[in-house]
């Protein structure tokens, strides 16, 4: 069974710390994508980053990193110096080699406080 | 820029009147999806195209249809809207299927039902 489980429904952060948005997964596929995506208040899915799960180091796009460990399946998010515009859902998703779907976590509520 | 463009961004219908969202993309993407989001939860998809072919999940209502007419639009056509289809309607691209294949959104439509 394919799932993502994300524990942190919501999550405080102050404005220019970093944060750890919390994110595991479990496949039996042994070739996968893991994914985040940021969801504003408006509603648009916005792709932040990308970890291959034969990626030997961890993916980083700007202020975005993912702290990848394959041994636990988990993929955090790391977002640092945090802004206001920050605040937000994040989904942790996960395509599997096989079948057709991405795979969403519930969510987490970011709240970045000035 | 290349994206994902739905329209409208918000539609109001009332109760069994049907209703065609619209989603256009210039990526070139072979695959579309619709997603189903409603308050506080993730995307749940609906059904993809992978090129002409239609993908429907087992758990979508036949109340919901789609159709793709070429490459670069995708319809989400609601035969008979109920009070629990009003959700925001998400659109999906990816190149192809893998799992290195991410998936860019638009930025949805929000769908009232009177």
């Amino acid at each position: 069974a394919q799932k993502i489980t994300q524990t942190q429904p919501g999550m405080f952060v102050q404005e220019k710390e970093a944060v750890t948005l919390d994110c595991t997964y479990d496949t039996s596929d042994q070739s996968y994508g893991l994914f985040w995506y940021k969801q504003p208040s408006s509603g648009e899915m916005i792709f932040l980053i990308y970890q291959g799960s034969y990626d030997e180091q961890n993916a980083t796009e700007g202020r975005y990193s993912l702290n990848f460990q394959k041994a636990r399946k988990s993929a955090n998010l790391v977002i640092s110096a945090s802004q206001l515009g920050d605040s937000a859902m994040y989904f942790c998703a996960m395509r599997p080699l096989t079948g057709n779907q991405f795979y969403f976590g519930t969510g987490t509520s970011l709240t970045v406080i000035p | 820029d290349a994206m994902v463009i739905q329209n409208p961004r918000y539609q109001v219908t009332q109760f069994g009147k049907p209703v065609t969202l619209s989603c256009s993309q210039t990526l070139n993407h072979n695959v579309m999806y619709w997603y189903q989001q409603k308050s506080s939860q993730a995307p749940k998809l609906l059904f993809h195209y992978y090129d002409k072919d239609f993908n429907n999940e087992a758990d979508t209502p036949d109340n919901f249809q789609s159709r793709r007419p070429n490459t670069s639009f995708c319809f989400l056509d609601i035969r008979s809207p109920g009070l629990g289809d009003a959700a925001m309607y998400l659109c999906a691209t990816s190149r192809d299927r893998s799992d290195t294949d991410t998936q860019y959104f638009g930025p949805g439509t929000r769908l009232t039902v009177l």
